[in-house]
């Protein structure tokens, strides 16, 4: 069974922190891909990042990056200095063999002034 | 990048009454598409799994008889919840994808009220 845990319902910051969100996942197929997607008030799903399992380097977009661990199944995500802006539901996701996404159930993220 | 247009973006109806929501690729030919429904503070789930020309597939407990899916054409997908009651208020999402392609492009989604 494909599953895809994000422990951390809900993080509040204040901005200018650096904040790390949390995706751990099981599947048994040797190839998947690991997705994490912004969801702002509108709802609008917002693509940020697709990662393939062969491939376990850390990416940096600007304020984003991200670790993948392999060993720990883990494909976290972390905000540097974090922007009102920010503030929105983030969902990690998982793709095996089936092509089906498999949602974690999402960390509300809320950044204060 | 690739567009996924949903429509309408929000609808309001009585109970009993069907709704039929849109889900177009723009500038890309999807060969397959997806439906997920979100209830509020919760996370996406799939409904169902549509191939173009084909019949949709629905996930465990996903009633086909009440979420008619039509995959007509490459670039438009159909979700008509028949019968809609207070309990199918919820958002719609859906998705596409080309056949080479594991990326799905997601709509806008659509909010379903359902008094």
């Amino acid at each position: 069974a494909q599953k895809v845990t994000q422990a951390q319902t809900e993080i509040s910051v204040v901005e200018k922190e650096d904040v790390t969100l949390d995706c751990v996942y099981e599947t048994r197929d040797t190839t998947y891909y690991l997705f994490w997607y912004k969801q702002p008030p509108s709802g609008e799903l917002v693509f940020l990042i697709r990662r393939n399992s062969f491939d376990e380097q850390n990416e940096i977009s600007g304020r984003y990056s991200w670790n993948f661990q392999k060993s720990t199944s883990s494909f976290n995500f972390t905000i540097t200095a974090s922007q009102v802006v920010d503030s929105a539901v983030y969902f990690c996701a998982l793709m095996g063999n089936t092509d089906k996404l498999i949602f974690g159930t999402g960390t509300r993220l809320q950044v204060f002034p | 990048g690739a567009v996924v247009s949903q429509h309408p973006s929000r609808v309001i109806c009585k109970s009993g009454t069907s709704v039929k929501i849109e889900c177009r690729s723009l500038d890309f030919q999807a060969t397959t598409m997806f439906w997920y429904r979100q209830f509020p503070k919760q996370s996406l789930m799939l409904m169902a799994t549509s191939n173009e020309g084909s019949k949709a597939t629905y996930e465990q407990g996903v009633e086909k008889d009440k979420f008619l899916i039509n995959h007509a054409s490459l670039t438009l997908s159909t979700l008509t919840v028949t019968s809609a009651h207070p309990e199918d208020s919820s958002f719609y999402i859906c998705s596409a994808r080309t056949r080479t392609r594991t990326q799905q492009y997601f709509g806008p989604g659509t909010r379903l009220t359902v008094l």
